[in-house]
């Protein structure tokens, strides 16, 4: 059974970067979009980008060209996501979810969420 | 990517139907059979229930159904049952290897 596990709550402060990991158990972490997703406080998802670790090509929405970066390390099933110039609009809850197998577009196994605040 | 288009609450009785809807282009929900709709309780992660516009993942209750028509997609939940209580999330591929989420839809069981 595929889990994913994420790394621990951040504190930042404004202007600085955050850079959160997702790694996976399971042999088909790397053939499978890995999406990165968060939540503001009170708001609804919002999907920020994906990758296929064995390709290691990621595509982001484009609210957040230029500012998110996300890679994956295919020798430890590992996907991250650094977001930069962060401001309080930042605060949220940051879940990486994988594709589900045999369909498109569809995220069926998350992450427990990473809570990243942005305070000064 | 302007987000999709849900109401912002629902409700129903335990036993009866609700029908969530989610609008919105030709550009990603009209253009693509590509809907998912999520659940998600506060606190835990989403949880998938329905993808490519109408199929269920395995675990899902038939309770869940999915469609779509026009711009315009919907997740119906009969036999409503307390622990439905969730926001529920649409998401639709738009195009570019880009997804866009909906607002969400808070329901409620009376």
């Amino acid at each position: 059974q595929v889990q994913l596990v994420q790394s621990g709550a951040e504190v930042k402060k404004p202007g600085s970067s955050v850079k959160v990991s997702c790694k996976g158990s399971g042999n088909t972490f790397n053939t499978y979009t890995i999406n990165w997703v968060r939540q503001a406080p009170g708001q609804g998802l919002e999907w920020m980008g994906g990758i296929i670790p064995i390709f290691g090509t990621p595509i982001s929405a484009q609210k957040f060209k230029g500012r998110l970066t996300i890679t994956a390390d295919k020798s430890t099933s590992t996907a991250y996501m650094e977001l930069s110039s962060l401001t309080s609009e930042d605060t949220a809850v940051y879940y990486c979810a994988r594709d589900l197998i045999g369909a498109f577009y569809a995220m069926d196994v998350w992450g427990q969420g990473t809570t990243v605040t942005v305070s000064s | 990517q302007s987000a999709l288009t849900q109401p912002p609450s629902a409700s129903g009785s335990p036993g009866q139907s609700v029908t969530i809807s989610c609008t919105g282009t030709s550009s990603d929900v009209g253009g693509y059979n590509y809907v998912s709709w999520y659940q998600h309780h506060p606190g835990k992660a989403p949880r998938l229930m329905i993808y490519e516009v109408n199929k269920r993942p395995s675990g899902v209750p038939d309770r869940f159904s999915g469609s779509k028509s026009g711009n315009t997609a919907s997740l119906t939940v009969s036999g409503l049952q307390t622990e439905d209580e969730a926001d529920y999330y649409c998401n639709s591929y738009a195009g570019s290897n880009t997804l866009v989420f909906g607002g969400g839809t808070k329901l409620t069981v009376l």
